[in-house]
């Protein structure tokens, strides 16, 4: 079973450019979830998505973040324009189901994003 | 809100040793728990999912116990090899239904010296 897919692995873009991050889940996951990790700390959950409508985006920096899912499969993460504190590794995962229960949550490899 | 830390932020050990890395949460209604490693420049890795009714997980030389009531999960590794050298992060669901929003600890950073 092929793994969640990100890409670019690494970008360096200064700051107030944009930038986009794409992601394409395991197959057959209706949850795609996207994490921003800052160096040293855990991740934390920009948005979450339920096929291709939004479940919870409520730590999403609106101003600046944006993100879709358009036909419930890939989804894409852009920031315009970034800032500095936006240097970070933005990790997209997937799971078959939301909610509770046996719900195992599979990551990619992540997007590094420098923020110069 | 939930919070979860974990102790220690590092830990260096000789290979071979058996080590404990310890979690703890504030709010003891979770649904599960789940364990991660992490190695540089990679993503997350799922090592252990335990359930809420559950008292432990384990996965070859992994053990993860979880005690909801005092609010602490620790994960065992026996016997460890430099190939168990990363960082290992814990989290648990802030709620259940349709949002599955994970709250993550910091990590802990594990070297294991050949």
């Amino acid at each position: 079973e092929a793994g969640v897919a990100q890409s670019p692995r690494y970008k360096i873009i200064e700051k107030r450019q944009s930038v986009a991050f794409w992601c394409n889940p395991i197959s057959g996951h209706a949850t795609l979830y996207w994490y921003q990790q800052i160096l040293g700390q855990g991740p934390k959950l920009l948005i979450q998505f339920q096929n291709n409508g939004v479940v919870d985006d409520s730590q999403l920096p609106k101003d600046r973040f944006s993100a879709e899912r358009l036909k419930g499969v890939d989804s894409t993460l852009k920031i315009q324009p970034a800032k500095l504190e936006d240097s970070a590794v933005y990790l997209c995962a997937s799971s078959r189901n939301p909610g509770g229960g046996g719900n195992t949550i599979y990551f990619g490899e992540g997007s590094w994003l420098t923020v110069v | 809100k939930q919070e979860v830390t974990q102790i220690p932020a590092a830990l260096s050990v000789p290979e071979g040793e058996n080590l404990v890395l310890n979690c703890s949460f504030t709010d003891s209604a979770i649904y599960n728990l789940q364990w991660f490693r992490q190695d540089p420049g990679k993503g997350l890795t799922s090592l252990l999912l335990i359930q809420s009714s559950q008292r432990e997980q384990t996965s070859g030389r992994l053990n993860a116990s979880l005690d909801k009531s005092s609010g602490r999960s620790t994960l065992y590794i026996a016997a460890s090899q430099p190939g168990d050298s990363a960082t290992y992060l814990c989290a648990v669901p802030v709620s259940g239904g349709s949002n599955y929003k994970l709250t993550f600890g910091k990590g802990t950073l594990l070297t294991v010296n050949p």
